[in-house]
């Protein structure tokens, strides 16, 4: 049973551009929704991550948005960049139920930033 | 201070053989986790060690085992190998459950194929 799940499978945003990705969860008593970024051969880096009492959070070029209601959120990244090039996976865990290390990851989506 | 070190990167195996995978956290966590990625089945988390004790477990059959020493480092055991436990193997290190969100922190992973 997946529980997150996560699109585009792979996108293809111009340099400047907004890349979006989105993500859903079934499971209410996740509340803590991390994203990691992986480059090829290295292991996946966390980007941003927020808790469902805040609608939004923004570090830098990335913002996550998150509708607890609708049990979605989303990772935005403004004026994309060739760098940014990379796979990104949503997750998710518990951690009210000190599972915070248990992560529940999306399918990842491969982003390409073209010149 | 050093990254999660994991080995070795690249392993190859026959079909029935175990194999140990290694993983040194960093200086100071006492938490290790590991998780299995596959293109087909994507992150999906095998189990957490702090303390020398398994306190997480995901839904692996019992072939896949792992310990942690005193010293936090940590290894996994695949027995009885079979073609699908191809993948790669992230450990994941982070600071121990202090009931915050325990951000892990990923060594670049062992690639093991099994032939």
């Amino acid at each position: 049973q997946q529980q997150v799940k996560q699109s585009p499978q792979s996108l293809i945003v111009q340099k400047g551009g907004i890349s979006i990705i989105n993500c859903a969860y079934e499971n209410t008593a996740f509340d803590y929704f991390p994203w990691y970024q992986q480059f090829p051969g290295k292991g996946p880096a966390l980007l941003i991550a927020i808790r469902p009492d805040v609608s939004e959070k923004k570090e830098g070029r990335f913002t996550i948005s998150f509708n607890k209601s609708a049990k979605q959120f989303s990772l935005h990244i403004m004026d994309s960049q060739p760098g940014d090039s990379a796979t990104y996976f949503c997750a998710a865990s518990r951690v009210r139920t000190g599972t915070a290390s248990k992560l529940t990851f999306g399918t990842g989506t491969r982003l390409q930033v073209t010149l | 201070k050093a990254g999660v070190t994991q080995t070795p990167r690249y392993l190859i195996k026959t079909r029935g053989q175990q194999v140990t995978l290694s993983c040194s956290p960093i200086s100071g966590h006492r938490s290790v986790s590991w998780y299995q990625q596959t293109p087909g089945q994507g992150l999906q988390f095998l189990f957490e060690y702090f303390s020398e004790t398994q306190r997480n477990k995901g839904n692996f059959p019992g072939r896949f085992s792992g310990r942690q020493f005193s010293n936090s480092r940590s290894e996994m055991n695949v027995s009885t190998l079979e073609l699908g436990d191809s993948a790669l193997y992230l450990c994941a290190s982070s600071p121990g459950p202090t009931g915050a969100e325990n951000i892990q922190y990923f060594g670049a992973g062992t690639r093991l194929s099994v032939l």
